[in-house]
């Protein structure tokens, strides 16, 4: 199976910070790699596919890079509504995996 | 639009088994797969097995082989999880999610709501 590496686990930011998020995979995956973000009591919501594809609808201020083994979610000025969990998944074999998260919390 | 829309919360004991249904709308069933994917309590997410809703194949996480089965009714565009021998670490929130196609990076581009399942004696 592949494991997903997330760091780090919790971030405290301000409104207006620049965040970055990185996920590692244990082994190459291209670029099958997609971002969710979950905020509590609420479905995961798909940010970012293949790596770097924003999902339609979802803010410019998010972006995503990378591609083997290493990526990048970032938010380029963080608003009160992206306070949420945060999750990569890689899409390119099975059993799909999930990275552990990272909590984005007011600083 | 697309709609996933997941059964009620259920509450079992432990070793009975729990059956939870996705109702799609809004697109071609049998166009997309469907995973599925649960949450314990304060955890991160742990996906469980996909099923073509074209032609029923499956794939399941190996720690769940033998206790999961994932079906479809094409006729009513449902999506069916039924887990068995339910132990209390099966508590968790289970979501269905579309797989999307190759545009979409076969990510999960729609969730249900999710259905809480409860597993206490």
């Amino acid at each position: 199976d592949i494991q997903m590496t997330q760091s780090p686990s919790s971030v405290s930011a301000s409104v207006g910070d620049r965040v970055t998020i990185t996920c590692r995979a244990s082994q190459g995956i291209s670029s099958w790699l997609a971002w969710y973000q979950q905020k509590p009591g609420k479905a995961p919501k798909l940010l970012i596919y293949a790596a770097s594809s924003l999902q339609s609808g979802v803010p410019s201020r998010f972006s995503g890079s990378g591609s083997g083994t290493d990526f990048t979610l970032t938010i380029s000025s963080l608003q009160p509504e992206d306070f949420a969990t945060y999750y990569c998944q890689q899409a390119n074999s099975f059993p799909r995996t999930f990275g552990g998260g990272t909590k984005v919390e007011i600083k | 639009q697309v709609q996933l829309v997941q059964s009620g919360a259920e509450v079992k004991k432990p070793g009975a088994s729990v059956k939870v249904s996705c109702k799609a709308s809004g697109y071609t069933f049998t166009s997309y797969g469907i995973s599925w994917v649960r949450q314990a309590p304060g955890q991160g997410l742990e996906w469980m097995g996909w099923i073509s809703a074209y032609n029923g194949n499956t794939n399941y996480a190996q720690k769940l082989q033998g206790r999961v089965t994932m079906t479809t009714d094409t006729s009513t565009s449902t999506a069916y999880m039924e887990l068995r021998s339910l132990r209390s670490d099966d508590t968790a929130v289970y979501y269905c999610a579309r797989r999307g196609g190759i545009l979409t990076g076969y990510a999960f581009d729609y969730w249900g709501q999710g259905t809480l399942v409860t597993v206490s004696s």
